[in-house]
């Protein structure tokens, strides 16, 4: 079955200061990856998402993340973080297009000034 | 190109009352997706439809919650008999058709906050 673990339940960064945020899969074959952010009363807005090729991947906002086949994760990192970062994190994984997503627990992100 | 939208954004209830939550997903999505997230957790799926037919529903979707997409645009959940343990975010996702079948990108609506007192 698949799972996704994210590690970091919370961090804490400063501002300006580079980022990095956890997340390893299980799935058996090659799986589509995805990242979201979710801000206190809104939905989840989808930063980057991996499904074959070069296994780093550019988002939105600034954000990119690798997909390590070999270590089963695909952390999202951003180099300088802003305070409007601040958010909860989402990794999550699809078996194929169109099915429902997996997803992580999340990681809340504060950023200090 | 608006989003995708749910109505209300929050809703508090009775335990034992009957709600219904809408959503609209963003025009011409043909897939749309219930999801249901709790206070530190992330989303579980529920289920989804493409077009107007139900394809898969979760365990978690017990005989008090239905579903329905009748033309195949907008969606609703109804929960019947609402229980302290219902309380919760529902999410709604859409995702367009590509040339070669679905796609793998959803897109999520801002949520209905459920509290069942």
């Amino acid at each position: 079955a698949q799972s996704v673990t994210q590690p970091d339940i919370h961090i804490t960064v400063s501002e300006g200061a580079s980022l990095e945020l956890r997340c390893n899969y299980s799935y058996g074959a090659t799986p589509y990856l995805f990242w979201y952010v979710q801000s206190p009363g809104q939905g989840l807005q989808l930063l980057l998402k991996y499904f074959s090729g070069d296994t780093l991947v550019q988002g939105i906002k600034g954000f990119e993340a690798e997909f390590k086949r070999s270590q089963s994760s695909f952390n999202l990192r951003k180099p300088s973080v802003h305070w409007s970062d601040a958010a909860e994190y989402f990794c999550a994984v699809g078996a194929s297009a169109g099915t429902a997503l997996i997803f992580g627990k999340g990681t809340t992100l504060s950023v200090s000034s | 190109d608006t989003g995708v939208s749910q109505d209300p954004r929050h809703k508090i209830t009775k335990r034992g009352q009957n709600v219904t939550f809408r959503c609209d997903p963003i025009s011409e999505h043909n897939r749309l997706y219930w999801y249901r997230q709790t206070l530190g957790q992330g989303p579980e799926f529920l289920t989804y439809f493409q077009n107007e037919a139900q394809l898969e529903k979760s365990r978690l979707l017990s005989d008090r919650f239905s579903a329905e997409r009748p033309k195949g645009s907008f969606s609703t959940l109804e929960i019947q008999r609402t229980e302290q343990g219902d309380s919760a975010m529902y999410l709604c996702a859409s995702s367009p058709s590509v040339r070669d079948g679905p796609s793998y990108e959803q897109y999520f609506g801002p949520g209905t906050r459920l509290t069942v007192t």
